[in-house]
């Protein structure tokens, strides 16, 4: 079985500050590990993603996350938050060996402060 | 990458009827997959529907609640039959595609609700 844990379903920055955005993980084997984006009635687009090869993990938008193993982690930073910014982000696991479901964080909405 | 589309955008239905709900994508796929996501909670895999089989369901749906068809690699329907305001919720669609692994496309999503 596998499963994310986000901390803190809000989370707000004033912009140009750092985002970290929580997220740990379970799996019972090396996971694959997403980090998507919501924006308000739009659906969800891929930030980034980590697949068992670099450790640090670099997406769109200036975002980036660091798969830690030893504290199963895989939290979602930016250096300098954008009002453009503002929306959901979900973290999400995949189990390897073949395609398995992906389960999804609840989820961590962001909110940038002018 | 897959651009996605689904319709429709939204809709308000009254109890007890049904709606289908289309999902297009731009090129051929192997897996498509059905979400839901209620109000202020994460996305709940409905079922998993692959062309030329029986789409996979989680547990806690069901095929009569909620019939799927795949007709092709490029699209599909989920249907919420029976609805009662409990199904109200964002309905969406993706895609796994080529070599990303896990690495699902999202369609825009369909908001429905049931009065």
């Amino acid at each position: 079985a596998q499963s994310v844990t986000q901390l803190g379903s809000h989370v707000s920055v004033s912009e140009g500050a750092l985002v970290l955005l929580r997220c740990n993980y379970s799996s019972s084997v090396p996971p694959y590990l997403f980090w998507y984006v919501q924006y308000p009635n739009q659906g969800l687009q891929l930030l980034l993603k980590y697949t068992s090869a670099a450790t640090l993990v670099k997406g769109i938008n200036g975002f980036e996350a660091e798969f830690k193993k030893s504290e199963t982690s895989f939290h979602l930073t930016k250096p300098s938050a954008h009002m453009s910014d503002a929306a959901e982000y979900f973290c999400a696991v995949e189990g390897s060996g073949g395609y398995q479901k992906v389960t999804f964080g609840t989820g961590t909405k962001l909110q940038v402060i002018p | 990458s897959a651009v996605i589309s689904q319709k429709p955008s939204r809709d308000i239905c009254q109890r007890g009827t049904s709606l289908t709900i289309q999902c297009q994508v731009d090129s051929q796929v192997t897996m498509m997959f059905w979400y839901r996501q209620q109000p202020g909670q994460s996305l709940t895999l409905i079922a998993t529907a692959n062309q030329g089989s029986e789409a996979t369901y989680e547990s806690g749906f069901v095929i009569d609640k909620f019939p799927i068809s795949r007709p092709n690699l490029t699209f599909s329907t989920l249907t919420v039959s029976n609805m009662s305001p409990e199904d109200s919720s964002i309905y969406l669609c993706s895609v796994l595609k080529g070599q990303g692994r896990g690495e699902q496309y999202f369609g825009p999503g369909t908001r429905l609700t049931v009065t």
